[in-house]
């Protein structure tokens, strides 16, 4: 039973495109994440949310916009695809005060052409 | 701000070698250290974690102490299998900053272990 579940695992689209990643946590944690990896494995956090509430944004384009239905859902929107876009996509949760013990989901890779 | 160096890698060793991945950091409070693992085509698994100074976090083997002194957090093991060949990333966080502690990440570095 996976416990940080992503779809789609892989996506392939041209650039202008708009697309969506979905992830769902069963951990029944309060605080979910997105991060990025690029070609280089190098990660960097895009948002945080805390009970569905936006925690942080760290300078991220308009064109990403994140949406948590409930605090077991975090999907991220991704308007206008670039091709600077391309890097898998991870979804992590943690419980509220144990903010640097994260669980990640398998990763979404999107692949814009 | 927090900031995390890792060594440059990527490592190469054979099976049952020592290993050593040098992880520094500079954080402005008092930051919990951890190491994670990403195997390939999976997300990342918290390896081991250390919260104050001279806390050592083990797990699977692996090793490292929180040393403020030298403000390092370097990761062991004393003796790599096959099945070790991962990318592994040295992290922080600022349990200070409350609801928006967030993990700071290193580079990473790619172990390969030859059997």
């Amino acid at each position: 039973d996976t416990a940080v579940s992503q779809t789609p695992k892989y996506l392939v689209t041209q650039m202008g495109n708009d697309k969506s990643i979905k992830c769902e946590q069963n951990l029944g944690h309060d605080t979910m994440y997105w991060y990025k990896q690029d070609s280089k494995k190098f990660l960097k956090i895009m948002f945080s949310y805390n009970n569905k509430e936006l925690i942080i944004n760290e300078t991220v384009p308009n064109r990403f916009s994140p949406k948590s239905p409930d605090k077991a859902h975090l999907n991220l929107h991704i308007n206008s695809l670039e091709l600077g876009d391309s890097a898998v996509y991870f979804c992590a949760s943690s419980q509220q005060g144990a903010a640097g013990e994260l669980f990640f989901g398998e990763g979404s890779r999107l692949t814009v052409l | 701000g927090n900031s995390v160096t890792q060594m440059e890698g990527p490592v190469t060793l054979s099976e049952e070698a020592f290993l050593t991945i040098n992880c520094t950091y500079t954080a402005t409070g008092y930051p919990s250290l951890f190491w994670y693992v990403q195997y390939p085509g999976e997300g990342l698994q918290l390896l081991l974690k250390a919260t104050k100074a001279d806390d050592k976090g083990s797990n699977k083997g692996f090793e490292a102490t929180y040393r403020k002194e030298t403000t390092s957090f370097h990761l062991e093991k004393g003796s790599v299998q096959v099945s070790d060949s991962a990318v592994y990333f040295c992290a922080l966080s600022d349990p200070s900053t409350g609801a928006n502690s967030k993990l700071t990440f290193g580079k990473g570095i790619t172990l390969s272990v030859r059997p």
